[in-house]
């Protein structure tokens, strides 16, 4: 079956420091791949996504993510983390090919926490 | 600026009730979705509709229905509401032609 894991539940890291957060997928095809942020009580922003091309992808805020197709894998990374980052993210796929009724219709990762220190 | 609004942020009902969650996007997306959210499982789809009467379901509808009678707005509905039905529910929207789906800012249902 098609999945998307996130390995780290929750993350803690200081101000400043750089960030990474590791999304791997199991799809027969490579996917449309997406991240997007949840802060507190908020719905969820689109971060960034890769559909072909370059496998390094810039975002908003900073973030920027690869995709590297040997490890099935799309992580996201931070050079350096401000506190305003302190929110949940999660990895999304969504099947290139899915076509029909199934077009546009996303898996979820089980999200990880960032929590920073100042 | 993109929107897509949910009718209430809090929901206290109580086991056994029906309850309506609405949800509106003044983009014209074809697609719409309902997800509930809950710690360490991320989003599951509950339902989908790709169009105005159509409707598909998704990962965990059991227990859920839904109606979309106008492009631009979505409901869910709990036909009768239970306990383990408590969690955040969001909803987004998208084109046909993926590019990233646009949520609302959830409702948070607590069912008593």
């Amino acid at each position: 079956a098609q999945s998307v894991t996130q390995p780290d539940i929750h993350i803690t890291v200081s101000e400043g420091a750089s960030l990474e957060l590791r999304c791997n997928y199991s799809y027969g095809a490579t996917p449309y791949l997406f991240w997007y942020v949840q802060s507190p009580g908020q719905g969820l922003q689109l971060l960034l996504k890769y559909f072909s091309g370059d496998t390094l992808v810039q975002g908003i805020k900073g973030f920027e993510a690869e995709f590297k197709r040997s490890q099935s894998s799309f992580n996201l990374r931070k050079p350096s983390v401000h506190w305003s980052d302190a929110a949940e993210y999660f990895c999304a796929v969504v099947h290139p090919n899915a076509g029909g009724t199934s077009y546009g219709k996303l898996t979820f990762g089980q999200g990880t926490i960032l929590t920073v220190h100042p | 600026d993109v929107k897509v609004t949910q009718s209430s942020r809090y929901l206290v009902k109580r086991t056994g009730e029906k309850v309506f969650l609405e949800c509106v996007q003044d983009m014209d997306h074809e697609n719409m979705f309902w997800y509930r959210q809950d710690p360490g499982l991320g989003l599951r789809l509950i339902y989908f509709s790709y169009d105005v009467k159509m409707k598909e379901k998704g990962d965990i509808p059991e227990g859920y229905s839904v109606s979309r009678e106008k492009k631009e707005r979505f409901s869910l509905i709990l036909e009768s509401a239970s306990t383990n039905q408590t969690s955040m529910y969001l909803c987004a929207s998208s084109t046909m032609d993926v590019i990233g789906q646009f949520f609302g800012p959830g409702t948070r249902l607590t069912v008593l």
